[in-house]
């Protein structure tokens, strides 16, 4: 099983430039979301899905969009980039119940936005 | 607003020692208080969680250490060696609930000299 994968691995954006990432999971996992990591502020979550057709807003929603169309699937995109959006961007997934609350995260893509 | 507070920042330990890092968290529902190991170029990856019915959860050399009255965890690594060089996250969530999101704190980026 690969897991969790992330495409692309890096992108560079100019400001106003819009982008998709993907994110994929084999795990049959109900429960996907997006982060941004940057240095000295952890992992925030920028949005999230409890199941195919759903998304909810996280902590850092804005300028982002996301959709679930498909379970094994969530896509997160970038309307219009700006240099605040300079990040690596991770995916996760879990799964609901059992003693685990474990999430899965993919490999990252770092974006930069100039 | 920062719900877990994590210290300190960055660890330099030597290889034996014992490393030790600090969680803090503010909202007294949450129940369910995972460590995620990150190494460079990597996702996070679960090392290690704990509920607070126990005060003490230990698998090999990792500890964390639950204050339920002072609302605050910590984990010990030790025998610390260069391979745990890495950026430790805490992070904390309300078990059994309906999301499994989870809030982080912003990372302890340990080093553990030869």
């Amino acid at each position: 099983n690969a897991g969790v994968t992330q495409t692309p691995k890096f992108r560079v954006l100019k400001t106003g430039q819009s982008m998709t990432l993907l994110c994929a999971q084999d795990m049959n996992h109900e429960y996907m979301y997006w982060y941004r990591q940057d240095p000295g502020m952890g992992l925030r979550l920028i949005h999230y899905s409890v199941g195919e057709g759903t998304t909810a807003k996280g902590e850092v929603p804005d300028g982002y969009n996301v959709s679930r169309l498909k379970k094994q699937n969530f896509l997160l995109g970038l309307e219009s980039a700006a240099p605040s959006q300079t990040s690596v961007y991770f995916c996760a997934s879990s799964d609901p119940g059992g003693d685990s609350y474990e999430q899965y995260f993919g490999p990252g893509t770092r974006l930069t936005v100039t | 607003q920062q719900q877990v507070k994590q210290s300190p920042q960055s660890l330099i330990v030597q290889k034996g020692g014992i490393s030790i890092i600090n969680c803090a968290y503010e909202n007294t529902a949450f129940d369910y208080f995972p460590w995620y190991q990150q190494f460079p170029g990597k996702g996070p990856a679960l090392l290690i969680a704990i509920r607070p019915d126990v005060s003490e959860k230990k698998e090999g050399r990792f500890t964390i250490s639950f204050n339920k009255s002072a609302k605050q965890f910590s984990l010990h690594i030790m025998d610390s060696q260069p391979g745990d060089s890495a950026t430790y996250f805490c992070a904390a969530t309300f078990y059994g609930g309906a999301t499994n999101k989870l809030i982080f704190g912003t990372g302890t980026l340990l080093a553990v000299q030869p």
